[in-house]
């Protein structure tokens, strides 16, 4: 099976930086993504790490270690519209050898003023 | 608006019914899968087709789902004797190729509330 864990609540101030952290179990890793969801709508893809090291796009990075089975999303210069929740997703060799997404239970943001 | 569209958005139905869902996904896309997310928590694998194919199914899936992709493009997702328990927002994601899976397109999602 797969385990993930993540902060469940994030408080940060409008323009700071934050960092949302994520540790995991799985037996088939290739790689951890990153999504965002707003309250009412649809995960959207963030990021994604198959190697160990840090994927820049735009204001948000994305970190991964896989010999600690760790990772982290980094959300610079925030902004009121960055409140939402943000799911780490291990994509995982899963029973049937394919590859499928187990989502973390996720991480509420909300930014202030 | 990801291009994945899901009928209906909305589904109140009584204790026992059986349900139904539609998942129109990306037409270009062979992989699709089925979520379901609770409050507070993050999508939970139900399963997913490659065209028309069911590959894997979660163990954690009742006996009373059923999915089906029969020709490949839209798919359907069956509850039957529907409970309390199933009250859930039911996602469906797609994607093009099993190697860009770590990127799913997810549609709006329908939201079942039995009574």
């Amino acid at each position: 099976g797969q385990s993930l864990e993540q902060p469940s609540e994030v408080t940060a101030v409008e323009g700071a930086i934050v960092q949302i952290n994520c540790t995991y179990q799985t037996s088939g890793f290739y790689g951890l993504s990153w999504y965002q969801q707003h309250d009412g709508g649809a995960p959207t893809f963030l990021s994604y790490n198959a190697l160990d090291g840090l994927e820049e796009t735009g204001r948000f990075s994305s970190f991964l270690s896989r010999s600690d089975s760790y990772g982290y999303l980094l959300l610079q210069e925030l902004q009121m519209k960055d409140s939402a929740s943000y799911f780490c997703a291990v994509r995982d060799k899963g029973r049937s050898g394919a590859n499928n997404l187990f989502f973390g239970t996720g991480t509420r943001l909300t930014v202030i003023p | 608006d990801t291009g994945v569209s899901q009928d209906p958005r909305h589904k109140i139905t009584k204790r026992g019914q059986n349900v139904t869902f539609r998942c129109d996904p990306i037409s270009e896309h062979n992989r699709l899968y089925w979520y379901r997310q609770t409050l507070g928590q993050g999508p939970e694998f139900l399963t997913y087709f490659q065209n028309e194919a069911q590959l894997e199914k979660s163990r954690l899936l009742s006996d009373r789902f059923s999915a089906e992709r029969p020709k490949g493009s839209f798919s359907t997702l069956e509850i039957q004797r529907t409970e309390q328990g199933d009250s859930a927002m039911y996602l469906c994601a797609s994607t093009a190729l099993a190697s860009s899976s770590y990127e799913q397109y997810f549609g709006p999602g329908t939201r079942l509330t039995v009574t």
